[in-house]
């Protein structure tokens, strides 16, 4: 039982590119989210998924794009990288009731965009 | 707006003795609050949580209180140890999401050192 598992680990991006962090399930959470971390900031969400399909925008969206073809995976897109994403990014996910509270987290991407 | 704060980025304590993380925020329609705890390089962690019709809830050497008028809650950690060395966030939930999810707020951490 793997956990929630993110990769890569680390990525360098150019202002303009794109691209996919990639995050995975096998605990057969319903609830999926995206998470940035910026010092003086807390973990702030990005996006959620509350199951296969069904996806929602959290507080910070701009820039992102998310979908949920399966109940196991849950990438960030990237449109157009810029300066401002440069951060560290967690997944996150969680079985609905009884623990619809507890967020389990994978480890993270660090971002930095030139 | 920063609805979840936690004013001291570091505390420092000696092994043995008690650690006092602190939280305080702003949305009286909080009901549910939770401690994470985060290593370099890892994510975070679930430690402990309290409802919000309780003042207190106790794991081990973790404690967790709650004192809704003065929207202020501790993790208290006794004794600590150089294991508990870490960031620890604070977090307040209110908002159910869209199909019935919990939106979690998060507090800006404080890093914990625990000293032999």
């Amino acid at each position: 039982n793997a956990g929630v598992t993110q990769t890569p680990k680390f990525q360098v991006l150019k202002t303009g590119q794109s691209m996919t962090l990639q995050c995975a399930q096998d605990m057969n959470h319903e609830y999926m989210s995206w998470y940035r971390q910026d010092p003086g900031m807390g973990l702030r969400l990005i996006h959620y998924s509350v199951g296969a399909g069904i996806t929602d925008q959290g507080e910070v969206p701009n820039g992102y794009n998310v979908s949920r073809s399966t109940t196991e995976d849950f990438p960030l897109r990237l449109l157009s990288a810029a300066p401002s994403q440069t951060s560290v990014y967690f997944c996150a996910s969680n079985p609905g009731q009884p623990s619809r509270y507890e967020q389990y987290f994978g480890p993270g991407t660090r971002l930095t965009v030139t | 707006d920063q609805q979840v704060k936690q004013n001291s980025p570091s505390l420092s304590v000696q092994e043995g003795r008690i650690s006092i993380l602190n939280c305080d925020y702003t949305n009286s329609m909080f009901d549910y609050f939770l401690w994470y705890k985060k290593y370099p390089a890892e994510g975070p962690t679930f430690l402990i949580s309290i409802s919000s019709i309780k003042d207190k809830n106790e794991d081990g050497r973790f404690t967790v209180f709650l004192n809704k008028s003065a929207k202020h809650l501790s993790l208290h950690i006794v004794p600590s140890q150089p294991g508990d060395s870490a960031v620890y966030f604070c977090a307040a939930s209110a908002i159910v999401l869209t199909g019935g999810g919990n939106k979690l707020t998060f507090g800006t951490g404080t890093q914990l050192k625990v000293e032999l």
